[in-house]
């Protein structure tokens, strides 16, 4: 079981806006701790979305945004394209396992 | 072009051993921390095991479901870290990647990661 918990499954259609959410607790999103989102195109190696709760690295596009607040965070995609389907993970340091914590991930379908 | 390779997957069986390597190309592996992460067929990624730079004294960290099992090392002198998989069992079946710790704080994200190796464990 995740210690974030992250929806399964998000769909929109192409142009559309959409929103991932990531639950977290106080040992780890709510301990202040940075927030990650990853990109996991199918077959593909993850690819670091975001950092640091709201930055982007270069070259990813500014259609990806993100933000947290108390123990959540999320991201959001707005302008869809059929490229956008992929795996989403958010991730953060956990201090009751000393560990890295990812959520159980949420699958784009672009409609 | 700054990346990291992972090789030494495949079929074990339930056990046995498995070693997987890690290597950098295009940066000095030895200026980073290195993880290693799986994904098991229709599951999410799971963190596996961490091991810090020399100058932040190379120490060790490993989730609670490898550890005593699992043991990660490096040779900076080669640019690669390690993976020794010890006792196998299906559980550990996955896509294994290694990633890079962007800074030595534990709070930074996973910036460069490899393409994956395949790990199945089964008689």
């Amino acid at each position: 079981q995740s210690l974030l918990t992250q929806p399964p499954s998000v769909s929109g259609a192409l142009g559309q806006r959409v929103t991932f959410s990531c639950t977290g607790s106080g040992s780890n999103i709510g301990a202040h701790y940075d927030v990650h989102w990853y990109q996991q195109l199918p077959g593909k190696a993850p690819k670091l979305l975001i950092f640091a709760n709201t930055n982007r690295p270069s070259g990813v596009p500014d259609r990806f945004s993100a933000s947290r607040s108390g123990t959540s965070a999320s991201l959001a995609v707005s302008g869809l394209q059929a490229e956008d389907e992929a795996d989403y993970f958010c991730q953060s340091y956990d201090s009751r396992v000393s560990g890295w914590v990812f959520g159980g991930g949420t699958k784009l379908t672009v409609l | 072009e700054v990346q990291l390779v992972e090789s030494g997957g495949g079929l074990a069986q339930p056990g046995r051993s498995l070693r997987l390597s890690c290597t950098a190309s295009a940066f000095t592996l030895g200026d980073y921390g290195i993880s290693w992460f799986r994904r098991a067929p229709g599951k999410g990624l799971e963190w596996v095991s961490f091991i810090r730079s020399r100058p932040y004294g190379g120490t060790t960290e490993y989730a609670a479901s490898v550890k005593g099992r699992f043991i990660i090392s490096r040779d900076d002198s080669k640019g690669t870290v390690y993976l020794q998989m010890n006792s196998l069992n299906s559980g550990d079946t996955a896509m294994y990647y290694c990633g890079r710790l962007s800074s030595a704080n534990r709070d930074d994200a996973f910036d460069v990661w490899g393409q994956g190796t395949m790990v199945t464990v089964s008689s």
